[in-house]
């Protein structure tokens, strides 16, 4: 159950767009759309804000998208915002009927 | 408002057992499963287990396989985890989450767990 592969951080100035990418297998990401992303604020629990590859939830900004490529999930924050300053982590459901996430991506605005 | 209340953690020294609680509310608790992921000081998201709506399947994670049962009450509204045979890498903030279909998609604020000698 190795950990999907994501950049350790990630910087933009407010306005700009982002991509976060999430490295997997065909285990996972390639042959399932149930890949899902979680913003991570210091000391508060995660909160989903993308699911089944492209999907927002709810009350979740029109800024955040999702994509699907192959092995590579990937998760654009458009006009970059001082509050998108956070921690970012993927997950995958995965052949096992296991889910799996990536070690996560520091996003900094400068 | 999905409201998911976490307790049970503390700590313990390598070898001991520890019992966790996730109180349920706001939401049908037993039309949907539920998931515990960790996260260790300063680290990532570690999914540890899942079960589904029924409690007849249910998923673990290399690394707590044996040592930890997941189960759930659903008259009670509660999910739970037993965690034996407890190991330094165990520390972690352990939180409850539910599912929606492979997505745990509500989380609680995590309970503390401490495994040192």
């Amino acid at each position: 159950q190795s950990a999907l592969t994501q950049p350790a951080s990630v910087s933009g100035s407010p306005g700009q767009s982002i991509t976060i990418s999430c490295t997997g297998t065909s285990s996972d990401v390639r042959d399932y759309n149930y890949v899902s992303w979680f913003q991570q604020h210091p000391g508060k629990a995660p909160k989903l804000i993308i699911y089944d590859v492209i999907t927002r939830p709810s009350g979740v900004s029109l800024r955040f998208s999702g994509s699907k490529s192959g092995k590579t999930a990937s998760l654009t924050i458009s006009g970059l915002q001082t509050e998108d300053e956070a921690h970012y982590f993927c997950s995958s459901y995965t052949s096992r009927s296991t889910r799996v996430f990536g070690g996560g991506t520091k996003v900094t605005v400068l | 408002e999905v409201q998911l209340l976490e307790s049970g953690g503390g700590l313990v020294q390598p070898g001991a057992s520890l019992r966790l609680s996730c109180a349920a509310s706001g939401f049908s608790f037993s039309y949907y499963g539920m998931s515990w992921v960790r996260q260790s000081p300063g680290k990532g998201l570690e999914w540890v287990s899942s079960i589904n709506d029924g409690g007849e399947t249910i998923n673990y994670a290399d690394s707590v396989m044996g040592r930890f049962i997941i189960s759930r009450d659903n008259s009670d509204n509660t999910l739970y985890l037993q965690m034996n045979t407890l190991r330094t890498e165990d520390t972690a903030l352990y939180y409850c989450a539910r599912d929606s279909w492979f997505t745990p998609d509500s989380w609680g604020q995590g309970t503390l767990v401490t495994v040192s000698s």
